[in-house]
């Protein structure tokens, strides 16, 4: 399996403001995860893209996933206070390893 | 709400102790992990159960027995810890093999060796 690297680190936003958070990876995948934790709490499944998909939706979340760079966004939109977390990327393979990256901290203010 | 469910939440055992952490999930998933996480650290990857038998193990130290009594349950047995493995023990669970299949945590158990 292989990790996944956020960008940016951390991230501090407004309450109703957009939160766009990027993932790179390095091989091919077939498919990417993302996950939120709260602090000191497990990890939420937040949604899964395969490597066939461009887009997806999910609530108030948006995700890309562009093979060709490498690369997936996380989109949050409207974002409010308990969306602050950290979340990270999980690119996957058929083996059900995960390996995450060193996740983005999000800080929504009210 | 996760359906793997850990315990105990928090535990405090001393270098010579002899523990257990344990985890249960009843959604039919015959993949079973166990993750570490250090603080502001992600989570990695220690064991994989599937189908009830150990099909990967990082390197971890053998201070650390995992056991897979049955498809819904997986206990993490602890014996002569040092300090440094002190940390958020993450149980999760997935459907096995497959083209990508989400992985579900449990709200882990924080180990402190003392």
């Amino acid at each position: 399996s292989q990790q996944g690297e956020e960008d940016p680190q951390a991230l501090s936003i407004q309450e109703g403001e957009n939160a766009t958070m990027n993932c790179s990876y390095k091989t091919s995948i077939n498919n990417l995860q993302w996950y939120r934790q709260n602090s000191g709490r497990g990890l939420v499944h937040l949604i899964l893209i395969r490597s066939n998909e461009r887009e997806k939706h999910s609530g108030r979340l948006r995700v890309t996933l562009d093979t060709s760079k490498k690369s997936s966004s996380l989109l949050i939109t409207a974002s409010r206070a308990a969306d602050t977390a950290s979340y990270f990327c999980a690119p996957g393979t058929s083996y059900g390893k995960l390996t995450f990256g060193q996740g983005t901290i999000l800080t929504v203010h009210p | 709400d996760t359906e793997v469910t850990q315990t105990p939440k928090h535990l405090v055992m001393g270098m010579t102790n002899k523990k257990s952490l344990k985890c249960e999930q009843h959604m039919g998933h015959r993949a079973m992990y166990w993750y570490k996480q250090k603080a502001k650290k992600p989570p990695e990857l220690m064991f994989v159960y599937s189908y009830e038998k150990l099909s990967i193990n990082e390197s971890v130290p053998s201070r650390f027995s995992p056991e897979c009594p049955n498809s819904s349950l997986l206990n993490l047995h602890l014996h002569a810890l040092q300090p440094e493995d002190s940390a958020l023990y993450l149980c999760a669970s997935s459907p096995v093999g497959g083209l990508g299949n989400t992985i579900y945590f449990g709200e882990g158990s924080w180990l402190t060796v003392v």
